[in-house]
């Protein structure tokens, strides 16, 4: 079945530091790929998402680029703030499922990045 | 601000009793999907509902089920509460126009505690 595996955290970084969290997934179809984002007390929020291969993803400063022939979608960032501290999600949905599997987002574990000033 | 609002915020519920949690989409998605995240973990898919039925399920037993009203309102019910249902309960709501790329958004969730 559809999987999506994130690198380990907690991560920390000082401000302006350049941030990658790695994302690879792993799908039978040709599944649209999301960063999605959580802060503390609240919903997930979409980040970004890229719908095939080579698109790139961006919002707020943050980019990911769907790399098909790696199975990736590492999300980056040049220069981090304190608010970009939250819970990053790497999440996979396909497009074509059936069945019970309609509509379904697939997630990673998360990553917490915690930015210091 | 997504316009999806769910309630109770918090809930403490002892093994073996029965809960319902509720979900108010945004108005004209039609769309509701229900997930479960543990401590942790990322949210874990339990089951959609589309026009009032459920048309997809994750690898949740049926004591997990749910209601959808014409409202854009939505119910989770959990029957019999194991220790391991302790978890935040996410709904998510979307517009079926967008077809299997809709974007999905998620309230603030429920975090149910089971002792």
């Amino acid at each position: 079945g559809d999987s999506v595996t994130q690198m380990e955290g907690p991560v920390t970084l000082s401000e302006e530091a350049f941030l990658t969290i790695n994302c690879t997934y792993t799908a039978t179809g040709y599944p649209s790929l999301f960063w999605y984002v959580q802060y503390p007390g609240e919903g997930l929020q979409l980040l970004l998402k890229a719908t095939k291969a080579d698109d790139k993803g961006s919002n707020k400063g943050f980019e990911a680029t769907y790399r098909k022939e790696t199975t990736s979608f590492h999300l980056e960032k040049g220069s981090v703030q304190v608010s970009d501290s939250a819970v990053y999600f790497c999440a996979l949905r396909d497009p074509e499922a059936g069945g019970t599997s309609y509509g379904k987002l697939t997630f990673g574990q998360g990553t917490i990045l915690t930015v210091h000033p | 601000e997504t316009g999806v609002t769910q309630s109770p915020t918090h809930l403490i519920k002892t093994r073996g009793q029965q809960v319902t949690l509720r979900c108010s989409s945004q108005s004209g998605h039609n769309t509701v999907s229900w997930y479960q995240q543990a401590l942790g973990q990322g949210p874990q898919f339990i089951f959609q509902y589309y026009r009032e039925e459920e048309n997809g399920r994750g690898n949740f037993p049926p004591r997990f089920s749910g209601l959808q009203f014409p409202n854009y309102s939505s119910e989770l019910n959990v029957n019999a509460l194991e220790l391991d249902d302790s978890a935040l309960y996410l709904c998510a709501s979307s517009s079926i126009l967008q077809g299997a790329l809709g974007i999905q958004y998620f309230g603030a969730g429920t975090r149910l505690s089971v002792l």
